[in-house]
């Protein structure tokens, strides 16, 4: 298995620009989550979608932030408009129901930075 | 509300044994999770305890106690691969609450 797929790995944006994470979860794992990373802040749950649902968005920082999960295979994070400090490293994670259900797999990041 | 502590930083030698302290404030708690982060990289999973008592994996070792609200990650025979952060994060139903982290620096 590939694993958890993010896109793109770096992003550098302009503050006011908007910004698409782009997350392809494991095949067959019901729950995606989006989590953010900062030296301030640590590792903070933004949202979480089970079966394309999303289920708790209490961690989403304000209304410029929002996230789809149009199939299975796919979600977004856009942020609209970007601040400088939304600079972080954004992970997908996905898990499963079953036997390994506490078991979240991380993708490799998103790094953003905004000037 | 909810909250972890663990230590910020911990430094050991190869070869020794290092034991890493998490103590947590929750509601709806399920079970205590590790995971350890490279520099540069995605954090992995290393351990899920639901249940007083210690959980064995290779090297690496977890134990919890809920009357305590508490648990720690030990790791033995340490090699200088070990070196990374290691968080650990509570699981309320589905979701997962991290701590702050606490950065292991093994020497030679």
């Amino acid at each position: 298995d590939a694993g958890v797929i993010q896109s793109p790995r770096h992003e550098v944006t302009e503050m006011g620009q908007e910004v698409t994470l782009r997350c392809k979860p494991i095949s067959g794992h019901d729950y995606l989550f989006w989590y953010r990373q900062t030296m301030m802040r640590g590792l903070e749950l933004l949202i979480y979608f089970n079966n394309n649902v999303p289920i708790d968005d209490s961690g989403m920082p304000e209304d410029r932030f929002s996230a789809k999960m149009p199939n299975a295979s796919f979600s977004t994070l856009k942020i609209q408009p970007s601040e400088p400090r939304d600079s972080a490293v954004y992970f997908c994670a996905s898990s499963s129901t079953g036997p390994r259900t506490n078991e979240q797999f991380f993708g490799p990041g998103t790094r953003l930075t905004v000037l | 509300g909810q909250s972890l502590e663990q230590p910020s930083e911990v430094t050991a030698v190869e070869g020794a044994i290092v034991q890493i302290n998490c103590t947590y404030q929750t509601s709806g708690f399920y079970g205590l999770s590790w995971y350890q982060q490279h520099d540069g990289g995605a954090p992995t999973f290393l351990s899920y305890n639901a249940l007083d008592g210690l959980e064995e994996t290779g090297r690496f070792s977890s134990f919890l106690s809920r009357s305590d609200s508490y648990g720690y990650l030990l790791l033995q025979e340490l090699q200088m691969k070990d070196s990374a952060s290691y968080f650990c994060a509570v699981r309320r139903a589905d979701k997962l609450i991290f701590g702050t982290g606490t950065r292991l620096q093994v020497f030679p």
